[in-house]
């Protein structure tokens, strides 16, 4: 069975810096999608980005980029010039016919 | 179009009692979504429809759990007899595509808690 790991249960950051969320999935699919979904305080989760595994090149949304690395399972949200509208859970999941969750990483921004 | 509706926002029940949420999607996705969210976790799959037809079910959907989506457009997940265990955020989500590579729109979730 598919799963997603998000080993960082909380992460903080300063405003305006760099920081860079895990996840790791196991499937033994060749094809499939992977997405970062944002939840902030008591708000409906939204799409950060998401992958194709077929698709080598990293996605880019403005300041989120990922670096998916295939082989590895590995599937790592950057987020570059840290808002404090970036405060929020942060989700990372896989495709199959359904999505399936990590537990998540609270991220925290510093002003 | 607003996006996805959920409602109510919350219910407060007692343990035994049936309660039922209603989900409004963005008018003509065609695939629905309903996820459980407890707290501290990510969201857990429930089941799913492709217009009126309900394609998957989770194991985890036990036979107190019912949903439903008449004519293709709205939701409803029912609970009977709840218990404790079922406090939880539910959530809705609709997507436009047959598959879910497309954009999934979340509601903002029905918070139940079972008393």
């Amino acid at each position: 069975a598919q799963t997603v790991t998000q080993s960082q249960p909380e992460m903080s950051v300063q405003e305006a810096e760099t920081v860079t969320l895990s996840c790791t999935y196991d499937t033994s699919e060749s094809d499939y999608y992977l997405f970062w979904y944002k939840q902030p305080p008591s708000r409906q989760m939204i799409l950060v980005i998401r992958q194709e595994a077929y698709k080598q090149q990293n996605a880019t949304e403005n300041r989120f980029s990922v670096n998916f690395q295939k082989a590895a399972k590995s599937f790592s949200l950057k987020i570059s010039d840290s808002q404090l509208g970036d405060a929020a859970m942060y989700f990372c999941a896989y495709y199959d016919y359904q999505l399936i969750w990590g537990a998540g990483t609270k991220l925290i921004i510093k002003p | 179009d607003t996006g996805v509706s959920q409602d109510p926002r919350h219910k407060i029940t007692k343990r035994g009692q049936n309660v039922t949420f209603r989900c409004d999607p963005i008018s003509e996705h065609n695939r629905l979504y309903w996820y459980r969210q407890t707290l501290g976790q990510g969201p857990e799959f429930l089941t799913y429809f492709q217009n009126e037809a309900q394609l998957e079910k989770s194991r985890l959907l036990s036979d107190r759990f019912s949903a439903e989506r008449p004519k293709g457009s709205f939701s409803t997940l029912e609970i009977q007899r709840t218990e404790q265990g079922d406090s939880a955020m539910y959530l809705c989500a609709s997507s436009p595509g047959q598959y879910m590579n497309t954009e999934a729109f979340f509601g903002q979730g029905t918070r139940l808690t079972v008393v």
